[in-house]
């Protein structure tokens, strides 16, 4: 049963230190999308990428976070110095992608519940 | 800017009762509108999809329908069940070669044995 896998599923950490998000797409899939999960604003697309090139992350704050893939089975997503404000759930999800000629549907994995103090 | 609403937040019902959910979408220019089901403390599946030229999807005891001219969705449950219990999100794709999703905030769907 293929499925997105994402590491840490929780962390707690203070205020002004790195974190690192991990994600491994379904493997065969060649767009990895990255979504924060608040209560006050829902879920928000912050980056995506097809084929491992970045396409589109103008939903990030670019002075602290910075999304990235490695190579075709892992995307990271880093955010550096963290503040309380980023406390929020962060979603991987992977597809095909459509303008690549594949299905639409994204498949979310369980998320990284995090929390800066 | 594309904006999605879902009302109500929250939906309290009965076991065995028929539901619908509302979903609206300021910019009528999407590529498709989906539903997921997004469960406690989990990630979202996906439950139905309906392209732009389509005017509804079923699957099961799921039915959604989409009417892009006045920007609604609606996601049509029959015989819910307490299984169903679980957040809905609709979210609609941006048009014009961005595949990106705009979701609604959810509703809260509990239904009661």
């Amino acid at each position: 049963d293929a499925r997105v896998t994402q590491t840490p599923r929780h962390k707690v950490t203070e205020m002004g230190q790195e974190v690192t998000m991990r994600c491994q797409p379904i493997l065969g899939h060649n767009t990895v999308f990255w979504y924060r999960q608040t209560m006050m604003q829902g879920l928000e697309l912050l980056a995506y990428f097809r084929n491992r090139a970045p396409l589109d992350d103008s939903g990030m704050p670019k002075d602290r976070f910075s999304a990235e893939m490695p190579d075709a089975t892992l995307a990271t997503l880093k955010i550096q110095p963290s503040e309380p404000r980023d406390s929020a759930v962060y979603f991987c999800a992977s597809g095909f992608g459509r303008l690549a000629g594949g299905g639409e549907t994204q498949y979310f994995g369980p998320g990284t519940r995090l929390l800066v103090l | 800017k594309q904006e999605v609403t879902q009302i109500p937040a929250a939906l309290s019902v009965p076991e065995g009762e028929n539901l619908v959910l509302n979903c609206s979408f300021t910019d009528s220019a999407i590529y498709n509108l989906q539903w997921f089901r997004q469960d406690p403390g989990k990630g979202l599946t996906s439950l139905l999809l309906i392209q732009s030229s389509q005017r509804e999807q079923t699957s099961g005891r799921l039915n959604a329908s989409l009417d892009k001219s006045s920007g609604r969705s609606t996601l049509y449950i029959a015989a819910s069940q307490p299984g169903d219990s679980a957040t809905y999100l609709c979210a609609a794709e941006i048009g014009g070669g961005s595949e990106k999703l705009v979701f609604g905030k959810g509703t809260k769907l509990t239904v009661n044995p």
